[in-house]
């Protein structure tokens, strides 16, 4: 049973456009989440995080939102860069310390 | 202030051998996990060292296991290797703080079981 799903497996925007990236979770547990983006041959690197106390966390072009009675989040790249082509990861833990669960990404294109 | 780096980059092995990965955190962290990702999905959580001791595993057979040292360097052993254990091994180190501990990444190593 998947518990963080991310349900597009890829996503093209144009270059200046917004892109939304998109997650679900089902373990109600979950109270930290985060995001990462993976280039091929290098590691996930980290974007931004969110606790559950909030619903919002902003940093530069990258901000995440977080819905939790409908146990979803979604990150919103402003404008979007070719630069941020690559496969976008969203994990989730329970209070912070735990082992991250991770969906399966998104492989977002920004196109020029 | 160094990042989390792994060793090798690659690897080629056959099927029953052992093998061992290496890891070494970001310097000030004291945690350690390690994670597979097979491909086309997310990484997998294997197991987690916090100061020498570990501190949860995941769903992988006792042929995996770990060891963490006391500069916080770590190694991944696998042994018996299976066609299936032909992945991305993704090492993250992290300081271990209540609620909001963001893990970093390395570069992982690809293993290739033939």
């Amino acid at each position: 049973d998947q518990q963080v799903k991310q349900n597009s497996p890829s996503l093209s925007v144009q270059e200046g456009r917004i892109s939304i990236l998109n997650c679900d979770y089902t373990n109600s547990m979950f109270d930290y989440f985060l995001w990462y983006k993976k280039y091929p041959a290098e590691g996930p690197t980290f974007l931004i995080s969110i606790s559950s106390i909030k619903d919002k966390n902003e940093d530069g072009r990258f901000t995440v939102f977080l819905n939790k009675s409908a146990k979803h989040l979604s990150l919103h790249i402003v404008p979007s860069q070719p630069g941020d082509s690559a496969v976008y990861f969203c994990a989730a833990s329970d209070s912070g310390n735990t082992p991250l669960v991770f969906g399966k990404g998104t492989r977002l294109s920004v196109i020029a | 202030e160094t990042g989390v780096t792994q060793s090798p980059t690659h690897l080629i092995k056959t099927r029953g051998q052992q093998v061992t990965l290496r890891c070494s955190s970001q310097s000030g962290h004291n945690t350690v996990s390690w994670y597979q990702q097979a491909l086309g999905q997310g990484p997998q959580f294997i197991f987690q060292y916090y100061r020498e001791e570990e501190n949860g595993r995941g769903n992988f057979p006792p042929r995996f296991s770990g060891l963490q040292f006391p500069n916080y360097s770590s190694e991944l052993n696998v042994n018996a290797l299976e066609l299936d254990d032909s992945a991305l091994y993704l090492c993250a180190s992290s300081l271990f703080l209540a609620g909001t501990d963001t893990q970093y990444f390395g570069p992982g190593t690809r293993l290739t079981v033939l």
